[in-house]
């Protein structure tokens, strides 16, 4: 059964801050690997998804990495800003038309200002 | 353009009631599913729909049956409803995109079962 693991599952940090948020698995076989933004009470939006084949993808002031080898993925968010507070959830697919995903438990950012 | 539409957003049951959660897209997407989400814990896959006419169980499919007589919809229909089914579920669609589903998600619908 694959397993997603993100640590820590709540986040404090200063407007400002550099940060980088964890998520490993324990499938290897992974088709590709998302991160999601969730708001209080709305649903999930998508923000990167990284393809077996790549090793990063880009969005903004966001930064997303695959390592499948050691299992795990990064978020990089540069230069927080207060909107960026929100809970921030990876998923690995495993299926190759994607669309069945297995979710980590999330990670509760709060960017103080 | 709507995106990915759930009905009710909040629901209260007791114990051994029916209800049907609905889910519809106007995005023409293939796949539906529907997930639950429990504190702490990350979504988890109940069912899902490659198509119209075509369903099959995800991770928790226990107490829940769906059906998928047209491509827009994707009812979740819990037949007699016990607190453990007490979550937030949502319902997400995709399309393949480059070898990659992007999916969409619904703004979640609570349900407490008492």
């Amino acid at each position: 059964k694959q397993e997603v693991t993100q640590i820590p599952a709540a986040l404090s940090v200063p407007e400002g801050e550099n940060l980088v948020l964890n998520c490993s698995f324990t499938d290897s076989a992974i088709y590709n690997l998302q991160w999601f933004r969730q708001d209080p009470g709305k649903g999930l939006t998508s923000l990167l998804l990284i393809q077996s084949s790549q090793r990063e993808q880009t969005s903004g002031r966001l930064n997303a990495s695959l390592d499948k080898s050691s299992g795990r993925s990064t978020l990089y968010i540069a230069a927080s800003q207060p909107g960026d507070s929100a809970t921030y959830l990876c998923a690995g697919t495993y299926n190759n038309a994607g669309n069945m995903l297995t979710f980590g438990g999330g990670t509760r950012l709060m960017v103080k200002p | 353009n709507a995106g990915v539409t759930q009905t009710p957003k909040f629901q209260v049951l007791k114990t051994g009631q029916s209800m049907t959660l609905q889910c519809a897209q106007d995005m023409n997407h293939e796949y539906m599913s529907w997930y639950r989400q429990d504190p702490g814990m990350g979504l988890r896959l109940i069912h899902y729909s490659v198509g119209a006419g075509i369903t099959d169980q995800g991770e928790v499919p226990n107490g829940y049956n769906v059906s998928r007589s047209t491509t827009e919809d994707f009812p979740l229909r819990l037949l007699s409803a016990a607190p453990s089914q007490t979550s937030v579920y949502f319902c997400a669609s995709s399309i393949s995109r480059s070898g990659a589903n992007v999916l969409t998600f619904g703004a979640g619908s609570r349900l407490t079962v008492l």
